[in-house]
């Protein structure tokens, strides 16, 4: 059974930098597993962030970005404004069968 | 204006049956592998099945193999979720998602089924 891990929680100061992380319970995430990430606030369907570990969908502001920092994917928010207090998910495609795994999702708090 | 619009969800008792379906407009349908994903109340995402563009390929997680049915029309635009045999663990919000780019770009804003006595 795959398991996707992100940070619970994380808590960042307005106009500081903030990184989450998505990471395998066994093994190491690649750009093989096209890494992509997604917004959500209360009540709203999820908007793309980032697909293929690190291109920003259309109209993501560039403060948002994704990489790989050693075994994990990771989003990094770049100059935190209010609005970007929201629940952040990430997926990984594990290839045909079950195709992809969402993690438990980072509840980002701007204060 | 690219958009998916779902509709079907409802309050259905445990062992009962619901078909959601997805509409889609502003891209060209056939073109995209479509997926569900839900969402159960104050709990994470989780991908639910997949469909390949003509249909030919269809994948799903293990918890709802044998009970739910992912299909399309492309013909209408649409794209549907079967669900039969239904457990309270199945309530949910239900999103569609256009598939791209091995990621989900374009979310409808979802469908509540509720699975209780």
């Amino acid at each position: 059974q795959t398991v996707v891990t992100q940070e619970p929680s994380f808590s960042v100061s307005p106009g500081g930098t903030v990184t989450l992380t998505c990471g395998l319970s066994s093994g190491s995430v690649s750009t093989s597993y096209y890494p992509s990430w997604y917004q959500q606030t209360p009540g709203q369907a999820p908007r793309t962030l980032i697909y293929t570990t690190n291109t920003r969908s259309s109209g993501v502001p560039d403060r948002f970005s994704g990489s790989i920092l050693g075994n994990k994917a990771a989003l990094t928010i770049t100059g935190a404004q209010a609005d970007d207090e929201s629940d952040y998910y990430c997926a990984l495609y594990m290839g045909s069968g079950t195709d992809w795994v969402f993690g438990g999702g980072t509840k980002l708090t701007v204060l | 204006e690219v958009q998916l619009v779902e509709s079907g969800g409802g309050l259905v008792q445990p062992g009962g049956s619901l078909r959601l379906s997805c509409g889609a407009s502003g891209f060209t349908f056939s073109s995209y592998w479509m997926t569900w994903v839900r969402q159960a109340p104050g709990k994470g995402l989780e991908w639910v099945a997949n469909i390949k563009q003509d249909g030919s390929e269809k994948y799903y997680v293990d918890s709802v193999k044998g009970r739910f049915t992912i299909s399309r029309d492309n013909a209408k635009n649409s794209l549907y979720l079967q669900m039969n045999s239904l457990r309270a663990e199945d309530t949910a919000v239900y999103y569609c998602a256009r598939t791209n780019w091995w990621a989900f770009d374009i979310w409808g804003q979802g469908t509540m089924v509720t699975v209780s006595s």
